[in-house]
């Protein structure tokens, strides 16, 4: 799997957009960009995922460059439940291993 | 989405005893893994699990220490053997769903070895 690379920590002010950079400059074509989230104290939880063309879901939006060598998770409106450890993770999408996790993103949203 | 059911959530034990934690899936997945998390690090994966079959496991996990049985299609356990203080860490089992290709967490078991 590509090597990821994320900002260790990031703040927000709640109600606004969080905007969650992750460098991947050497993934492969037939890698996807993976999102996960780890809420204190939980178990991780899938965000959101994509290979070339931007994604949105209930949860959030995918922006992918056109070069694929780094993308953006967005969360639109953040609240003070979305402050956690976010983690980028490329690999491909139908291989069936297991997730490699890198030391992720801590997002704190603030009052 | 599948449902994992992981359980203990928290146990305390004594050194030089062992743990067996178990974890649910609430439909059949072909994989199935299982994660360590020491205190403030991320997620290190121990094995995977396979149906049937003895565990694949990590560099430096070996399955004396960890034992880890997968007697069908949704369910798993995991065995931390020989408890010293250093096993103190938050153990997570996870799921693969080969339509959605996402991977679900259960809520993870938090050892304290005393």
């Amino acid at each position: 799997d590509a090597k990821t690379t994320q900002p260790t920590s990031m703040d927000c002010a709640e109600g606004r957009a969080a905007n969650l950079p992750c460098n991947h400059s050497t993934i492969s074509g037939n890698e996807y960009v993976y999102w996960y989230r780890q809420i204190h104290s939980q178990g991780p939880q899938y965000i959101i995922h994509g290979l070339k063309n931007n994604e949105t879901n209930e949860m959030a939006s995918l922006i992918i460059t056109e070069d694929r060598k780094s993308s953006t998770l967005i969360l639109p409106h953040a609240t003070l439940r979305d402050t956690a450890v976010y983690y980028c993770i490329v690999r491909v999408g139908n291989s069936g291993y297991a997730l490699n996790f890198g030391k992720g993103t801590s997002l704190l949203v603030t009052p | 989405s599948a449902v994992i059911s992981q359980k203990p959530s928290r146990d305390i034990c004594q050194r030089g005893t062992s743990l067996t934690i178990q974890c649910q899936v609430d439909s059949q997945v072909t994989m199935m893994f299982w994660y360590r998390q020491q205190p403030g690090q991320s997620l290190t994966l121990i094995a995977t699990a396979n149906q049937g079959s003895e565990a694949t496991y990590e560099s430096g996990f070996v399955i004396d220490k960890f034992p880890i049985s997968r007697p069908n299609l949704t369910f798993s356990t995991l065995t931390v053997s020989n408890l010293s203080p250093e096993d103190s860490s938050i153990y997570l089992c996870s799921a693969y769903n080969p339509v959605s290709t996402e991977a679900f967490f259960g809520q993870g078991t938090r050892l304290t070895v005393v």
